[in-house]
């Protein structure tokens, strides 16, 4: 497919759970991002890769998150002992470098809902 | 920290009808701003972007101006259909090298037949 896409995409975990979710950027596209978009919120920024060097980290609620991007495509958000506050959408976004490439394409997200 | 803030929270207008969503950021120094709709339960396309540099941008029935000293946008809807019923949602990158988006809450936009 030409677009981002996410799976799966609807997780339900019991708190204290691992979870993973996964993204596929647009073929080719360097940058990555990671949003958290709770219920009736804007989605808030979570992390950055370009290529697989995660230059910005700073919106990770906590050292619960993690992400990665090993070989500069496919990258997985973990999030370790689910809790409760960790339940929302899941944004993964791409975008390519150069002048035009700022723009960024949003997959359909992963609903995470922690019982 | 920049601060993006979208109003009206909701709104609803008959179909045909032109309107106005407003968007406002605090800090002046983006980079970008885009303009994207969310449907129900889906991810987030985009509708349009507008370089620091421009002053609007138009795509068919949208256009959307940008006030970079005042910090300030809108997205200009003309005819309004009820295929337009979605939650539309405001962005802004900074400068540096990252480009992430801060957005606003979102305008719930409903068109009514």
């Amino acid at each position: 497919g030409a677009g981002v896409s996410q799976s799966p995409r609807y997780k339900v975990a019991k708190r204290g759970q691992d979870v993973a979710l996964r993204c596929d950027p647009i073929s080719g596209h360097v940058s990555l991002f990671w949003y958290q978009q709770a219920l009736g919120q804007g989605p808030e920024f979570l992390t950055y890769f370009q290529n697989e060097a995660q230059l910005d980290k700073s919106g990770l609620p906590s050292d619960r998150f993690f992400a990665e991007r090993p070989e500069g495509s496919v990258s997985t958000l973990k999030i370790q002992r689910t809790q409760q506050e960790d339940s929302a959408v899941y944004l993964c976004a791409s975008s390519a470098t150069g002048t035009s490439g700022i723009e960024q394409f949003f997959g359909p997200g992963t609903r995470l809902t922690v019982l | 920290k920049q601060e993006v803030t979208q109003i009206p929270a909701a709104l609803s207008v008959p179909e045909g009808e032109n309107l106005v969503l407003n968007c406002s950021f605090t800090d002046s120094a983006i980079y970008n701003l885009q303009w994207f709709r969310q449907d129900p339960g889906k991810g987030l396309t985009s509708l349009l972007l507008i370089q620091s540099s421009q002053r609007e941008q138009t795509s068919g029935r949208l256009n959307a101006s940008l006030d970079k000293s005042s910090g300030r946008s809108t997205l200009y809807i003309a005819a309004s259909q009820p295929g337009d019923s979605a939650t539309y949602l405001c962005a802004v990158s900074g400068g540096g090298s990252n480009y992430k988006l801060t957005f606003g809450k979102g305008t719930l936009l409903t068109v009514n037949p």
